[in-house]
């Protein structure tokens, strides 16, 4: 089974400061993407960033950005100046194959600590 | 834009009724997803569709759960009959091919 981990059930991070999530993936294709989703207390899941797999340089969003490690099967994400909105569920996420099959992780909850 | 609209928002049902939930996806986007998610847990793929076509099934219920996309756009997710288990919340994602995925606001399902 092509399968998404995210082994850390929970973290948290003070006010400003930096976390990191992990996610690693399983995958036999060549053509792929890699998406962090964060699902507020809302359950309104938003997009945070995206990475496309044939790209060598790792994708940033304002303060979010990844540490993409192809060889490793590795996609996790860096929140730097932790913000009290950004407490919530993220997920990672593989989309891969000609029908664009998608896996996602089983998320990780971030609490930030004021 | 409009965002995936979902109807119902919220949804009390007894066990082993019947019970449809609506997904209109984001104008022009071919691919569309069903999810379920069960309380504390991430989003369990339950159909795919591309255009009118079911891409991924493979963890759709068959024997109780139901879904249809007509012409390619709305779609409709049913349960009949309904048991306890089902309680979770259905959601709606639309995508471009090889595209991001942008999800409804969902439907919460209680079976009582």
């Amino acid at each position: 089974a092509q399968t998404v981990t995210q082994s850390q059930p929970e973290m948290s991070v003070q006010e400003a400061e930096t976390v990191t999530l992990s996610c690693t993936y399983d995958t036999s294709e060549s053509d792929y993407y890699l998406f962090w989703y964060k699902q507020p207390p809302s359950r309104q899941m938003i997009l945070v960033i995206r990475q496309e797999a044939y790209k060598q340089q790792n994708a940033t969003e304002n303060r979010f950005s990844v540490n993409f490690q192809k060889a490793a099967k590795s996609f996790s994400l860096k929140i730097s100046d932790s913000q009290l909105g950004d407490a919530a569920m993220y997920f990672c996420a593989r989309i891969s194959g000609g029908y664009q099959k998608v896996t996602f992780g089983t998320g990780t909850k971030l609490q930030v600590i004021p | 834009e409009a965002g995936v609209a979902q109807s119902p928002r919220y949804k009390i049902i007894e066990k082993r009724q019947s019970v449809a939930f609506w997904c209109n996806p984001i104008s022009g986007h071919a691919t569309l997803y069903w999810y379920q998610q069960i309380l504390g847990q991430g989003p369990k793929l339950l159909i795919q569709f591309q255009n009118n076509g079911v891409v991924d099934d493979s963890q759709l219920p068959k024997d109780r759960f139901s879904a249809e996309r007509l012409k390619g756009v709305d779609s409709t997710l049913k349960i009949q009959p309904a048991k306890l288990e089902d309680s979770a919340v259905y959601l709606c994602a639309s995508s471009y091919p090889q595209g991001t995925q942008y999800f409804g606001p969902g439907t919460r399902l209680l079976v009582l």
